[in-house]
């Protein structure tokens, strides 16, 4: 069964400082991997949507992925209070479109 | 854009009894919506995922006789929780996604709070 493993399961950050958060998936063959931001006022937000190796940007938001080590990462540039919130990876299997998600990373931005 | 938008935000319903959550996409064709649940300390789990013009697919450890969907046409779908406990509370999303594309991107609702008394 396909599994997503994300850490850390929680990260304090200064305000301005690079924040990094991590995904390790257990089959390679799939070629969609997301990362999604949950507030508890407006639910899920797409950040990045990665489909090759390689790296990906979207403003702030950077993902980088490596299929050979099985692994997808985000990293977030200038990272404000208000990006506090928790952070999901989910990898889409081509069979059915099923999203398997991470258990989530707690961020949390400091003034 | 594309919107989800889902109702109710929040419900509280005694433990036994059945409540019924929507889903409307805005600004899209819902060609296939899936319905997730976020349980305390859970991650998101796919109960089922709603094609138009197939059957429902239900995941492992989630029936149509305990969660039925609905999904009549291109912008609308509900799902019931029936006779629902305890194990039932926790956050249930919308996903629901625009074309056939592989690359067609899921669209999320706020969820629906669920909590059991």
């Amino acid at each position: 069964q396909q599994k997503v493993q994300q850490s850390p399961e929680s990260l304090t950050v200064s305000e301005g400082a690079m924040a990094s958060l991590n995904c390790t998936f257990s089959d390679g063959t799939s070629n969609n991997f997301r990362w999604y931001r949950q507030h508890s006022a407006k639910g899920l937000e797409v950040l990045v949507s990665i489909f090759s190796d390689g790296e990906k940007e979207e403003g702030r938001f950077t993902a980088h992925l490596n299929r050979a080590n099985l692994h997808v990462s985000l990293h977030i540039r200038e990272p404000q209070p208000s990006d506090s919130a928790v952070y999901l990876c989910a990898e889409r299997m081509d069979s059915n479109y099923q999203l398997i998600w991470g258990s989530g990373t707690k961020l949390i931005i400091k003034p | 854009g594309a919107l989800v938008y889902q109702y109710p935000r929040r419900t509280i319903c005694k433990s036994g009894t059945s409540m019924r959550m929507e889903c409307q996409a805005v600004g899209f064709q819902a060609t296939s919506v899936a319905w997730y649940r976020q349980s305390p300390q859970k991650t998101f789990e796919l109960i089922a995922l709603s094609t138009v013009n197939s059957a429902i697919k239900y995941e492992q450890n989630f029936t149509q006789e305990k969660f039925p969907i609905s999904h009549p046409n291109l912008s609308f779908s509900s799902m019931t929780v029936l006779n629902a406990y305890l194990e039932d509370r926790g956050l249930y999303l919308c996903g629901a996604r625009e074309g056939w594309d592989n690359y067609a991107e899921q669209f999320f609702g706020p969820g629906t709070r669920l909590t059991v008394l």
